[in-house]
């Protein structure tokens, strides 16, 4: 079993729309939890990070469930720039502070 | 600022060719990660340097080995290169390697081997 794992996808929506990916993590140590956003062939940019408490920053909301090991990402008023690859990732300090990436949703915003 | 820079930017190597990539982290920042991706893919960690140390390695053979200067830069080597190695190899750095910082990606280097 990988140790994080997200909607498969591909999600195609039209512009204006919500959004919402959804992530598992199956390392119970996890401490850190980012989402990253990935242009194709280009390298993974930090979007957010993820609190406890959920947090947002504009149109993007992130939550955290530990009992439940899973993370979700909420895009509101999808545009069509935010189309991209999107990468939950855990860090787990009993895996010497690697990043842990999920496979990555693919998202597709149309006119 | 600058960001982390890598070198080179492509490159196409021969199957049992040996390579050495190159990474700048951010100006402050003291560690450097190393993940390897292949198409379709999310990045898979190789290696974690923090002041010069060895933090962390992920699940790669012994053909693959890194190292970290005084000037906190990095190097990574992969030695007898497989079809199989292939990738978009990524450098990342954050302030230190307790995992609290977050991390931040070089534009990579794409490795093709023939």
């Amino acid at each position: 079993r990988k140790e994080v794992e997200q909607d498969p996808g591909p999600f195609n929506v039209p512009e204006g729309a919500t959004v919402a990916f959804n992530c598992t993590y199956s390392n119970s140590a996890s401490q850190s939890f980012f989402w990253y956003r990935q242009d194709c062939r280009k390298e993974p940019k930090l979007l957010m990070s993820v609190y406890s408490s959920g947090n947002e920053d504009g149109r993007f909301t992130a939550q955290l469930n530990r009992a439940s090991q899973y993370i979700s990402l909420l895009i509101r008023d999808s545009k069509l720039s935010d189309s991209a690859t999107y990468l939950c990732v855990v860090n787990a300090a009993d895996s010497g502070y690697a990043l842990n990436f999920g496979k990555g949703t693919s998202l597709l915003v149309t006119p | 600022d600058a960001g982390v820079t890598q070198s080179p930017t492509h490159l196409i190597k021969t199957r049992g060719q040996h390579v050495t990539l190159r990474c700048s982290p951010i100006s402050g920042h003291k560690s450097v990660s190393w993940y390897q991706q292949v198409l379709g893919q999310g990045p898979q960690f190789i290696f974690q340097y923090y002041e010069k140390e060895e933090r962390g390695r992920g699940n790669f053979p012994d053909r693959f080995s890194a190292r970290q200067f005084p000037n906190y830069s990095s190097e990574l080597n992969v030695n007898a290169l497989l079809l199989g190695d292939s990738a978009l190899y990524l450098c990342a750095s954050s302030l230190d390697g307790t995992g609290t910082f977050e991390q931040y990606f070089g534009p990579g280097t794409r490795l093709t081997v023939t």
